[in-house]
């Protein structure tokens, strides 16, 4: 079966830091790849999203991520966090009717 | 477009009574979701419709669950003779299936049920 791995459950950063976020996933066929953030006391908002193409895809707020095939991965990145960053991050995987989402990684930006 | 929309927001009940939610889809979304979210987990999937059709129903969905979608647009999801561990945020999300690998889902704020 399908499965999402996002390896860090909690992240603490202080301001201006890199982040990168790690995803795996299991499945072997063609994907679709989210990212979707939740910040506290809102509901689930796209970040952004890979269907083909250029594997490095940017969404909204300065994140990126890339797709990387061969190690089964969707990593998000951003080059300079800032204090309203701090949300939970969910990496998904979609194929044909089956969308798995990862357990979620709490991201905390000290000011 | 006003989003996906749930109802109620919480939802606190006694075990064994049945609870019924609501959401309403962004207008004109074919394809309508829910999951099911606990605590320190990402949403779970429980089942989909396209249009009014159930088309998939996830193995987590025990016979307690029902979801209807009878003329393509709002949902309800109903939970019968609820039990504890039925406690979670009920979520809800839309897409329109415009073609292969365009399916983006867009999320409701979620029910938040308390069996007590």
């Amino acid at each position: 079966a399908q499965s999402v791995s996002q390896h860090n459950h909690h992240v603490i950063l202080s301001e201006a830091a890199s982040l990168e976020l790690g995803c795996n996933y299991s499945y072997g066929g063609t994907v679709n790849l989210f990212w979707y953030v939740q910040y506290p006391g809102q509901h689930l908002q796209l970040l952004l999203k890979y269907f083909s193409g250029d594997p490095l895809v940017k969404g909204i707020k300065g994140f990126e991520a890339e797709f990387i095939k061969s190690k089964f991965s969707f990593n998000l990145r951003k080059p300079s966090v800032q204090w309203s960053d701090t949300a939970e991050y969910f990496c998904a995987v979609h194929n044909n009717n089956d969308m798995r989402f990862g357990a979620g990684t709490r991201l905390t930006v000290k000011p | 477009d006003t989003g996906v929309s749930q109802n109620p927001r919480h939802k606190i009940t006694k075990r064994g009574q049945n609870v019924t939610f609501r959401c309403d889809p962004i207008s004109e979304h074919n394809r309508l979701y829910w999951y099911r979210q606990t605590l320190g987990q990402g949403p779970e999937f429980l089942t989909y419709f396209q249009n009014e059709a159930q088309l998939e129903k996830s193995r987590l969905l025990s016979d307690r669950f029902s979801a209807e979608r009878p003329k393509g647009s709002f949902s309800t999801l109903e939970i019968q003779r609820t039990e504890q561990g039925d406690s979670a945020m009920y979520l809800c999300a839309s897409s329109r299936r415009a073609g292969l690998g365009t399916d983006t889902q867009y999320f409701g704020p979620g029910t938040r049920l308390t069996v007590l």
